[in-house]
């Protein structure tokens, strides 16, 4: 079955602080793909990256980072630095073999990022 | 680039009633998806579209039906409403990979 996990429903940091949101995904599939979106109060999702299974390389984006671990089926999402404007729900997602126009979602992740 | 048009923003119906949603997609993306998000359930895949064929399909009853245009743009119904459909009703177009969402339209059903 393909699924994905996001066990943290709700995190609250104070500005200034890192915070990471944790992604779990199962899969059978040996090549997918790994999302991370954005979804701020206004509803509309907002790409922020995305990862195949072949390219397990960390990536760095300004205050953005993510770490992809096949060993453990995770695909991890650090904001370093937070700012009151990362308060979103952060959605990680899968999309696998040849399902291509479908995402599997996690529940999401409330960031509150209080000043 | 004109980003993925949903209208109307937001609905109000009965149940019972029948409702009709847009999306236009990015110019040259030939794929739309169309996604239900509630509390609940969270996100969840209703179907696809590609070259007015409908390519994948979600857990859902048949009351939902969707088509495609030959410009790509991509209509979903939802017959009989019940208010379990209450919802935020997303579409995204893709290359590729990719999906681009549009800012979806909130059906409340009373």
């Amino acid at each position: 079955a393909q699924k994905v996990t996001q066990a943290q429903t709700e995190i609250s940091v104070v500005e200034k602080e890192d915070v990471t949101l944790d992604c779990v995904y199962e899969t059978r599939d040996t090549t997918y793909y790994l999302f991370w979106y954005k979804q701020p109060p206004s509803g509309e999702l907002v790409f922020l990256i995305r990862r195949n299974s072949f390219d397990e390389q960390n990536e760095i984006s300004g205050r953005y980072s993510w770490n992809f671990q096949k060993s453990t089926s995770s695909f991890n999402f650090t904001i370093t630095a937070s700012q009151v404007v990362d308060s979103a729900v952060y959605f990680c997602a899968l999309n696998y073999g040849g399902s291509q126009g479908n995402l599997i979602f996690g529940k999401g992740t409330k960031l509150s990022v209080k000043p | 680039k004109a980003g993925v048009t949903q209208t109307p923003r937001y609905l109000i119906k009965t149940r019972g009633q029948q409702v009709t949603l847009s999306c236009s997609p990015i110019s040259g993306h030939r794929s739309v998806s169309w996604y239900q998000q509630t509390p609940g359930q969270g996100l969840q895949f209703l179907f696809e579209y590609f070259s007015e064929t409908q390519r994948n399909k979600g857990n859902f009853p048949g009351r939902f039906s969707g088509r495609q245009f030959s410009n790509s743009r991509s209509e979903m119904n939802v017959s009989t409403l019940e208010l379990g459909d209450s919802a935020l009703y997303l579409c995204a177009s893709s290359l590729g990979r990719r999906q681009y969402f549009g800012a979806g339209t909130r059906l409340s059903v009373l």
